[in-house]
C-alpha cells in the first residue's frame, strides 16, 4: 500500500462530462504533484503545488484544473476531455519546498482514466 | 539539456543473474538521482537514490553506481529474481526546479 491515496482507481467518462480526481497524503509533505503517464512512457509532470500554492503549470490545457484545498489534499478537475487524454494520472508528494535537502517524491497508484 | 537518457529499453536476464540499467545526463545542476520501480497497474515506487557526491550506494540487492565526471549512473540488481520483473525509471532532480526528469524506462524481465 502506498502512502499517497488516489481515488477513483478507474474512471470512464464522456467528452462532455465533468469529473474530479482526488489525492490524499498524510506524510506532512508540503509539495504535491500531478503527472500524466501514457502506456510504456515515463510520467510527465503537469502541475506542482508548493505550500498549497500552484508553483508549476507545464502548459497543461485548461480542461485540466488543479486545486489544493489544504496541505493533505490535491484535486484535478476534468472537463471536456479528449480521447487522447486517456492515461494513468499519478499524484505524488514530497517534502521538497525549496530546501536543499532533497526528498524523494512518493507516488500514488494513479487513476486510470478512459475518455469515450 | 533537461534530458536523461536511459538504456536499454528492454532487458531479459536469467534468474540469479545481474541486471544492469544505464542512464546519462547533461545538466550539471541535477543534484539528486532516484530510481523508481513500476509494476503494471501501480504507481512508480522509489527503489534507491543517490547524490552526486557519492560514487556508490547499495541497498540489499540493488546498487547505484555514479560517475560524476562522465555524467552517468547505473542500477545494478544482483541475484535477479522473477519478482524484479518490472519497468525501471531513472530520474534526475533539482531542488530549484522542483522537477523530476525521467528516463524513458527499461522493461526488465527475469526468466525463471
Amino acid at each position: 500500500d502506498t502512502e499517497v491515496t488516489q481515488t477513483p482507481k478507474h474512471l470512464v467518462m464522456g467528452m462532455t462530462n465533468k469529473k474530479s480526481l482526488k489525492c490524499e497524503q498524510h506524510m506532512g509533505h508540503r509539495a504535491m504533484y500531478w503527472y500524466k503517464q501514457k502506456a510504456k512512457k515515463p510520467p510527465e509532470l503537469m502541475f506542482v503545488y508548493s505550500y498549497e500554492k500552484l508553483s508549476i503549470n507545464e502548459s497543461v490545457p485548461s480542461r485540466f484544473s488543479p486545486e489544493c484545498p489544504n496541505s493533505s489534499l490535491l484535486n484535478l478537475h476534468l472537463h471536456a476531455l479528449q480521447p487522447e487524454d486517456s492515461a494513468l494520472y499519478l499524484c505524488a508528494s514530497s517534502t521538497t519546498g525549496g530546501s536543499r535537502d532533497n526528498q524523494p517524491q512518493h507516488f500514488g497508484d494513479g487513476t486510470r482514466l478512459s475518455i469515450l | 539539456q533537461q534530458q536523461v537518457k536511459q538504456s536499454p529499453q528492454s532487458l531479459i536476464v536469467q534468474k540469479g543473474g545481474i541486471s544492469i540499467i544505464n542512464c546519462a545526463y547533461e545538466n550539471t545542476a541535477f543534484d539528486y538521482f532516484p530510481w523508481y520501480q513500476q509494476f503494471p497497474g501501480k504507481g512508480p515506487a522509489l527503489l534507491i537514490a543517490i547524490r552526486p557526491d557519492v560514487s556508490e550506494k547499495k541497498e540489499g540487492r540493488f546498487t547505484i553506481s555514479f560517475n560524476k565526471s562522465a555524467k552517468q549512473f547505473s542500477l545494478h540488481i544482483m541475484d535477479s529474481q522473477p519478482g524484479d520483473s518490472a519497468t525501471y525509471f531513472c530520474a534526475a532532480h533539482t531542488v530549484r526546479a522542483q522537477k523530476l526528469v525521467f528516463g524513458q524506462g527499461t522493461r526488465l524481465t527475469i526468466n525463471p
